[in-house]
């Protein structure tokens, strides 16, 4: 399983894109980009997934660039609803654990 | 949207118990996961099935054992809970592929006193 590196904390203000970049130097050709998101006391939930490129759906987007050696979670005009961990998981295209970093606590404050 | 439902949210167990914690999903998943959430040490595999009455050990299954006799539904026994049993329970299930996302409930808050 690819190792996942990813900023253990960001503050934002309402209103405000932020962008959460996650290094998977390690990263196999058959591996998948996931990011999930989690509320405290929650389980966690998908967002979004990529495998090369851009990603785009209504919560957020995943920019991955040619080599996949890292990738950026984009969550545009966050409120503070969007206060949460985000997790990157790198795993392949077949069932099995996941396996989750530390993640990043993302806090958005008026 | 499938849905993965924990029995409890909260649940107070004395040192001793046998504890049993129920996950039920509705979209007929072949996957089914059990991890324990700590501070600090972040999500940890506890079990996991891939069929009926298949399981397979995760990363800590010491003090735990599971039962899925139907596909539908993926049970959490602690045998003789203990106070480092402590911790957030959380279900998961899958279709059967990483594309297709893992869908958590929304967990059980264990405490062993």
């Amino acid at each position: 399983l690819a190792k996942t590196t990813q900023p253990i904390s960001m503050d934002s203000y309402e209103g405000q894109e932020v962008n959460i970049t996650c290094s998977h130097n390690n990263i196999a050709t058959n591996d998948y980009i996931t990011w999930y998101q989690q509320f405290p006391s929650q389980g966690p939930r998908f967002i979004i997934q990529g495998y090369k490129t851009k990603v785009t759906n209504e919560v957020a987007s995943l920019f991955i660039p040619a080599d996949r050696k890292s990738s950026t979670l984009s969550l545009p005009r966050v409120s503070l609803s969007d206060t949460a961990v985000y997790y990157c998981l790198v795993e392949p295209d077949s069932w099995g654990k996941l396996q989750f970093g530390a993640g990043t606590q993302v806090v958005v404050t008026p | 949207d499938v849905k993965v439902t924990q029995s409890s949210r909260y649940l107070v167990k004395r040192t001793g118990e046998k504890v049993f914690l129920e996950c039920v999903q509705d979209m007929d998943h072949e996957n089914m996961f059990w991890y324990r959430q700590d501070p600090g040490l972040g999500l940890r595999l506890i079990y996991f099935s891939y069929d009926v009455k298949m399981k397979e050990k995760g990363d800590i299954p010491e003090g735990y054992s599971v039962s899925r006799e139907k596909k539908e539904r993926f049970s959490l026994i602690l045998e003789s809970a203990s106070t480092n049993q402590t911790s957030m329970y959380l279900c998961a299930s899958n279709p059967g592929g990483t594309v297709y996302g893992y869908t958590f409930g929304s967990g059980t808050r264990l405490t062993v006193v």
